[in-house]
C-alpha cells in the first residue's frame, strides 16, 4: 500500500530556514510527480509545490515562488521541500501528496496524502 | 490566477439529508476539478476528479457534476461518517487551487 512519511517539521525563528522530508512506499516514486500542500492551523488548504517524476519542472504560487524549493531524489524514494526566509504566516502542517497520473509533467490531483509534518515560525 | 469559491462555509444537515455543495471558478476550468473530504487531524481524502468520476473505493451515494466554472457536490444521504469538511480543487493551470471548504456540520 502507498505510504508517505513526512519529517522535518519544528519550530524556527522568522528569517530561518527548513529542510521537510518525505519518505514513500508501495509504489514506483520515480514514475509520479509529487506535490506539498500544506495547511494553517483552522485554516484550508494551500498548494505549495510540484515536481515532475523526473524532477525536470517544477511548478509553484506566488505566495512561495523564491522561497521554497522542491526536489527529489529517485534513488531514495524521498521528496524534499526546502523552505527559507520563513514567516509567521508559513506556520502550517505541510503534507506530501502523491499526483494520480503516472508520467505527469504538470499537476494534477492528489490520490495519496502523508500524515503530515508541523512547522511553526515563532520567535 | 484561479480564484475557487466554495459555498456554504459551513452547512448543518441530519442524518439522511441530501447535501449539496457548490463550487464556483474565476474562470472556466473545463472539468479539471476534484473534491476532497477531511476529517480533524487528519490528511485529505479524494473522493471526485475530473469534476464526475468517483475515486475507488468512495461510497456510491457521493456525486460531482459540472463543467466550466460551476460545480456541485452531492451527497445523497448523508451519514454519519460524512460529518468532515469538503474542499475542491481545480487543475486546469499548472496549480492546485483549492476552495476555502465547506464543513458539513451536525444539525
Amino acid at each position: 500500500q502507498v505510504q508517505l512519511v513526512e519529517s522535518g517539521g519544528g519550530v524556527v525563528q522568522p528569517g530561518g530556514s527548513l529542510r521537510l522530508s518525505c519518505a514513500a512506499s508501495g509504489f514506483t516514486f520515480s514514475t509520479y510527480g509529487m506535490h506539498w500542500v500544506r495547511q494553517a492551523p483552522g485554516k484550508g488548504l494551500e498548494w505549495v509545490a510540484f515536481i515532475q517524476y523526473d524532477g525536470s519542472n517544477k511548478y509553484y504560487p506566488d505566495s512561495v515562488k523564491g522561497r521554497f524549493t522542491i526536489s527529489r531524489d529517485n534513488s531514495k524514494n524521498t521528496l524534499y521541500l526546502q523552505v527559507n526566509s520563513l514567516r509567521a504566516e508559513d506556520t502550517a502542517v505541510y503534507y506530501c501528496a502523491k499526483d494520480h497520473f503516472l508520467s505527469g509533467s504538470y499537476p494534477y490531483y492528489f490520490d495519496y496524502w502523508g500524515q503530515g509534518t508541523l512547522v511553526t515560525v515563532s520567535s | 490566477d484561479i480564484q475557487m469559491t466554495q459555498s456554504p462555509s459551513t452547512l448543518s444537515a441530519s442524518v439522511g439529508d441530501r447535501v449539496t455543495i457548490t463550487c464556483r471558478a474565476s474562470q472556466s476550468i473545463s472539468r479539471w476539478l476534484a473534491w476532497y473530504q477531511q476529517k480533524p487531524g487528519k490528511a485529505p481524502n479524494l473522493l471526485i476528479y475530473k469534476a464526475s468520476s468517483l475515486e475507488s473505493g468512495v461510497p456510491s451515494r457521493f456525486s460531482g457534476s459540472g463543467s466550466g466554472t460551476e460545480f456541485t457536490l452531492t451527497i445523497s444521504s448523508l451519514q454519519p461518517d460524512d460529518f468532515a469538511t469538503y474542499y475542491c480543487q481545480q487543475y486546469n493551470t499548472y496549480s492546485g487551487t483549492f476552495g476555502q471548504g465547506t464543513k458539513v456540520e451536525i444539525k
